[in-house]
């Protein structure tokens, strides 16, 4: 019953690295989305997607990509890690089939430093 | 100005008081989530709500749609509810992407 899983938990970058943020969900949800929390601040939307090979921009988009080409995975590339994009980052999944109540699941997050 | 906006955005109370969060929004919405993250966790969704009233355990929500505005009631508070509790939106037609108030932070001092 794993849910929403996140790797790393952890991870310190030098500027203009890159990296990809993993996040798998096995509850065959078909909207997935990534977010980023700073401090004081409420949680931004990077990219969501709304399923397999369908993915949009949401508020933050800039400096990240996104691709969803399976149902169950949904990862988040930095390319050219920047100091700005020092953040804790959550990936989180719902699904629309049946009854419309139902919250997002969340994963624990990543805590990303850019040095 | 946030279109979805918390009060406090701090609070600290002694185990056993009733606690009050609001949530006050300024846009159409579908549904309305209260959240829950505990220091260096993960963030865990306590109720949605469209209308109404919903109680689970100690924990009581309300929604008054026509004033665009929340609570979250905490009754008989113990220092396990320390955590910061986070309100969002839905806004009608929005693939369900999420609006977020900044959070409130509450420590219950036992």
């Amino acid at each position: 019953n794993a849910g929403v899983t996140q790797t790393p938990k952890f991870r310190i970058l030098k500027i203009g690295q890159s990296m990809t943020l993993q996040c798998t969900q096995d509850m065959n949800h078909n909207y997935m989305y990534w977010y980023r929390q700073d401090p004081g601040m409420g949680l931004k939307l990077i990219y969501y997607s709304v399923g397999a090979g369908i993915t949009d921009k949401g508020e933050v988009p800039n400096g990240y990509n996104v691709s969803r080409s399976t149902t169950e995975d949904f990862p988040l590339r930095l390319e050219l890690a920047a100091p700005s994009q020092t953040s804790v980052y959550f990936c989180a999944s719902f699904s629309v089939a049946g009854a419309r109540n139902q919250p997002q699941h969340f994963g624990d997050g990543t805590r990303l430093s850019i040095l | 100005k946030n279109e979805v906006e918390q009060s406090p955005q701090n609070l600290t109370a002694q185990e056993g008081e009733f606690i009050t969060i609001n949530c006050s929004y300024s846009v159409g919405i579908s549904a309305l989530h209260w959240l829950q993250q505990h220091p260096g966790g993960g963030i865990v969704s306590l109720f949605m709500l469209s209308s109404g009233k919903k109680k689970h355990g100690r924990l009581i929500a309300t929604i008054n749609i026509q004033e665009k505005h929340s609570s979250l009631h905490i009754t008989a508070s113990h220092p396990r509810d320390s955590a910061v509790y986070i309100c969002a939106v839905n806004k009608p037609f929005g693939n369900e992407k999420l609006t977020f108030g900044t959070g409130t932070r509450l420590t219950i001092i036992p």
